[in-house]
């Protein structure tokens, strides 16, 4: 099942505007990932934040999470016809493995489509 | 760094067939991942390998979905027999350790008719 939902689904703006895409999920988490898919490609990593922390920034990019309502934020400022894609936030339920430490087991969200035009 | 390696990059075939995906990881990443995403989706995961250990394999339909990770390197996703609420772009993720993102391969967009 997923477990979170993107909002909103689609977003069209104009290039140098910013776009703020939210995400809520269910259960508690060990971390929140944010990925972007360009059409017919593989995704791509772009942010990582720990249940602990409540903002992070890379770049042009900023996000947000709060774990007791259980939503998580991504805002690109200035943005660019560039950054045109889908975005999905994936949690990390925390599986504790007992081999030998090996990644999160992630689930993805519906995405939310960004349009950005020149 | 070299990225996640995928092949094919497309495949038709009719129902009823098997066809097979193959995934070659990045270089000492311990932890191999393939995921199911039909259009218009999110990726849903399929298996989680620990170097050739299946962590989580519960979403995986067993009847006709297989899948092995030799020498904790390599692996391969096969379909037999495929339908056709199959089509989908299978995806394969490695990841070093927990708390590090993914690397996705750019994945196989398979078509079933």
């Amino acid at each position: 099942s997923q477990q979170g939902e993107e909002d909103p689904q689609a977003l069209s703006i104009q290039e140098g505007e910013n776009a703020t895409m939210n995400c809520s999920y269910k259960t508690s988490i060990n971390n929140l990932q944010w990925y972007r898919q360009n059409s017919g490609r593989g995704l791509v990593h772009l942010i990582l934040i720990r249940s602990n922390e409540r903002e992070k920034h890379s770049g042009r990019l900023r996000v947000t999470l709060d774990t007791s309502k259980k939503s998580s934020s991504l805002l690109i400022t200035a943005s660019r016809a560039a950054d045109t894609a889908s975005y999905f936030c994936a949690t990390a339920l925390g599986l504790e493995l007992t081999l030998t430490g090996g990644g999160n087991k992630l689930t993805f969200g519906t995405g939310t489509q960004l349009k950005v035009e020149l | 760094e070299a990225g996640v390696a995928q092949s094919p990059r497309y495949k038709i075939i009719e129902k009823r067939q098997s066809v097979a995906f193959w995934c070659n990881p990045i270089s000492g990443h311990a932890t191999l991942y393939w995921y199911q995403q039909i259009l218009g989706q999110g990726p849903k995961l399929l298996i989680q390998f620990q170097n050739n250990g299946v962590v989580d394999d519960s979403q995986l339909p067993k009847d006709r979905f297989s899948a092995e990770r030799l020498k904790g390197v390599d692996s391969t996703l096969k379909i037999q027999p495929a339908k056709l609420e199959d089509s989908a772009v299978y995806l394969c993720a490695s990841s070093p350790s927990r708390d590090y993102g993914y690397t996705f391969g750019s994945g196989t967009r398979l078509t079933v008719v």
